[in-house]
């Protein structure tokens, strides 16, 4: 699976839009960005995933870029409810053995919402 | 509610003494699996299942049992735990459907805080 660069912490106000990047520069054509998010201690979240368009959804958009090496997570009115740990994964969907499933969490990107 | 229900939510027990974690989920999911979270360690596999009575170790499985007779349920269990195992344990189900792509979009269950002492 393709390596994630995140940076490790970034701040935000409350009602701004949150943009976590994402680097996956040896991304195959054939690998998903998956985005969960960990409020403190709370179980992990699944936010979206996307393979090379722009995906939306209830929770936040994410952008692809072309070359597909990085991504970027955007919620559009943060909340103190969004301050957490973002994690970007990168997936291949039919993967076997024992590798199937699995999500392995680097060390994502915390969040802080402020007032 | 679609939910991942886990029970206990938190556990102190002593070094040798059986015990068993449940994992229950509501939405039909056919993979489900454990992970532990440790600081610095960050989320580490111990077991899957893709199916009823099909279960496979992951990562971490040392000291770990499982298995998979109902498909809404995944009990974790530890016949002698050991200091090492305390941790923060999560268990997660998701559906598992020809393509692979919806495996990954997991519902996670509140975590077990489990101290052995």
């Amino acid at each position: 699976d393709a390596k994630t660069t995140q940076p490790p912490s970034m701040d935000c106000a409350e009602g701004r839009a949150a943009n976590l990047p994402c680097n996956h520069s040896t991304i195959s054509g054939n690998e998903y960005v998956y985005w969960y998010r960990q409020i403190h201690s709370q179980g992990p979240q699944y936010i979206i995933h996307g393979l090379k368009n722009n995906e939306t959804n209830e929770m936040a958009s994410l952008i692809i870029t072309e070359d597909r090496k990085s991504s970027t997570l955007i919620l559009p009115h943060a909340t103190l409810r969004d301050t957490a740990v973002y994690y970007c994964i990168v997936r291949v969907p039919n993967a076997g053995g024992t590798s199937y499933g699995k999500l392995t969490f680097g060390q994502g990107t915390i969040l802080t919402v402020h007032p | 509610e679609a939910q991942v229900t886990q029970n206990p939510r938190y556990l102190i027990t002593v070094t040798g003494k059986k015990l068993t974690v449940t994992c229950s989920q509501n939405m039909n999911h056919e993979y489900m699996s454990w992970y532990r979270q440790d600081p610095g360690l960050g989320l580490r596999q111990i077991y899957y299942s893709m199916n009823v009575e099909v279960t496979d170790k992951g990562d971490v499985p040392e000291g770990y049992k499982v298995s998979r007779k109902e498909k809404r349920n995944f009990p974790l269990i530890l016949e002698s735990p050991s200091p090492n195992q305390t941790s923060l344990y999560f268990c997660a189900s998701s559906l598992s459907r020809v393509g692979g792509l919806a495996v990954y979009e997991q519902y996670f269950g509140p975590g077990t805080r489990l101290t052995v002492t």
